[in-house]
């Protein structure tokens, strides 16, 4: 089973709709969570931390379920500049390994 | 404040041809990753140092890849002899300190292709 799996898309949604999307990580012991937003050809940017009590960025909330063991990210009023590979990030903690990185799912905001 | 730099951009060799990238991270951050993203894929962690002591390379194919940091600075990553599975992105990454709960801000990259 592979540590971080995200679906890759891509998530087609009309401007100003709602998209929501899960990222599954494999090790319960997993310590933080983020998410990262990649533009085509560009380094990847710190989108959001994940919290345990989830949190919200204007039009961005990431959720954490521990017990199902999976995050997500919600985009309310979708902009064209959204338009982006969202990448879930897991570290799974005690100093190993560094943190793991999903494939990432690519969204595209259509007009 | 400047960003973490990378060169060259791009390059292009043949392989079994050695090939070399440098990284300069933002200054006073004790922490530089490196990672590797293949088209289609997340990034994948090399090596991290702690200033000039590696801290993880257990994803480093040894073989061929090797990193330095030695003044705890400027790192160079070098593949010798290159294959043609390397060719892919590389990511340089720095954070204040070792702790992964901290923001890593991430070079342009260097995309390498192997012929």
């Amino acid at each position: 089973r592979k540590e971080v799996e995200q679906d890759p898309g891509p998530f087609n949604v009309p401007e100003g709709a709602t998209v929501a999307f899960n990222c599954t990580y494999s090790n319960s012991a997993s310590q933080s969570f983020f998410w990262y937003r990649q533009d085509c050809r560009k380094e990847p940017k710190l989108l959001m931390s994940v919290y345990s009590s989830g949190n919200e960025d204007g039009r961005f909330t990431a959720q954490l379920n521990r017990a199902s063991q999976y995050i997500s990210l919600l985009i309310r009023d979708s902009k064209l500049s959204d338009s982006a590979t969202y990448l879930c990030v897991v570290d799974p903690g005690g100093g190993a390994d560094g943190l793991t990185f999903g494939k990432g799912t690519h969204l595209i905001i259509q007009p | 404040e400047a960003g973490v730099a990378q060169s060259p951009r791009y390059k292009i060799i043949e392989k079994r041809q050695s090939v070399a990238f440098w990284c300069n991270p933002i200054s006073g951050h004790a922490t530089l990753y490196w990672y590797q993203q293949i088209l289609g894929q997340g990034p994948k962690l090399l090596i991290q140092f702690q200033n000039n002591g590696v801290v993880d390379d257990s994803q480093l194919p040894k073989d061929r890849f090797s990193a330095e940091r030695l003044k705890g600075v400027d790192s160079t990553l070098k593949i010798q002899p290159a294959k043609l599975e390397d060719s892919a992105v590389y990511l340089c990454a720095s954070s204040l300190g070792g702790d992964f709960q901290e923001t890593q801000y991430f070079g342009p990259g260097t995309r390498l292709l192997v012929l």
